[in-house]
């Protein structure tokens, strides 16, 4: 059972737009929602992560956008940039589990010059 | 760099091959994690080891067979594998207890069973 759903599975943008990935969870018991990001040949690695007291974090260009009542959170990359171009990842876990995440399938972000 | 270093980087075996891969961590944490990454699906958590003690195992066939000497070092033992089993094995660490989920992944194994 997929606990985490993603979308879409690839996004292509222009350079200086915004990139926008979607996941749904189903767990309510989730209290902690991070995005990794991960470059061919690397890990993932922590991008930013949001607690659902709040519904919306930002770190520069990239925001998490939080709805608890809809199960929904998302990613916007503002001012996209070909550097941005990945592999995102959506996860969840709950404070109970310690660092057991749960992750979504992952977005293939292509930014274009 | 991460912290979290892993060996080999590429693997080729046969399907009745026994090799080893190996993940090691320099951030003092006290947990690790082994990792299945299939193109187009979510990782799949394998094993979890919370100080030296296998915590968790994800249904995974005992082709599949994990080693934690101490919480820095973290084995994948693979024996008889199957061509599905190509993948990229990652291995990650956290600190569990200190408040903060973050998990720290190496640049994972890519293996391929023949």
């Amino acid at each position: 059972q997929q606990q985490v759903k993603q979308s879409p599975q690839s996004l292509i943008v222009q350079k200086g737009g915004i990139s926008i990935i979607n996941c749904a969870y189903e767990n309510t018991a989730f209290d902690y929602f991070p995005w990794y990001q991960q470059f061919p040949g690397k890990g993932p690695a922590l991008l930013i992560a949001i607690r659902p007291d709040v519904s919306e974090k930002k770190e520069g260009r990239f925001t998490i956008s939080f709805n608890k009542s809809a199960k929904q959170f998302s990613l916007h990359i503002m001012d996209s940039q070909p550097g941005d171009s990945a592999t995102y990842f959506c996860a969840a876990s709950k404070e109970t589990s310690g660092s057991r995440l749960t992750f979504g399938e992952g977005t293939q972000l292509t930014v274009n010059p | 760099e991460t912290g979290v270093t892993q060996t080999p980087r590429h693997l080729v075996m046969g399907m009745t091959n026994k090799k080893s891969l190996k993940c090691e961590q320099h951030l003092g944490h006290n947990a690790m994690y082994w990792y299945k990454q299939s193109a187009k699906k979510p990782l799949e958590l394998m094993f979890v080891y919370n100080f030296k003690e296998q915590t968790e195992n994800n249904s995974v066939p005992s082709r599949f067979s994990p080693e934690c000497p101490n919480s820095s070092h973290l084995f994948l033992h693979l024996h008889t594998l199957q061509p599905e089993d190509s993948a990229l094995y990652l291995c990650a660490s956290s600190q569990e207890g200190r408040g903060s989920n973050e998990q720290f992944f190496g640049p994972g194994t890519r293996l391929t069973v023949l």
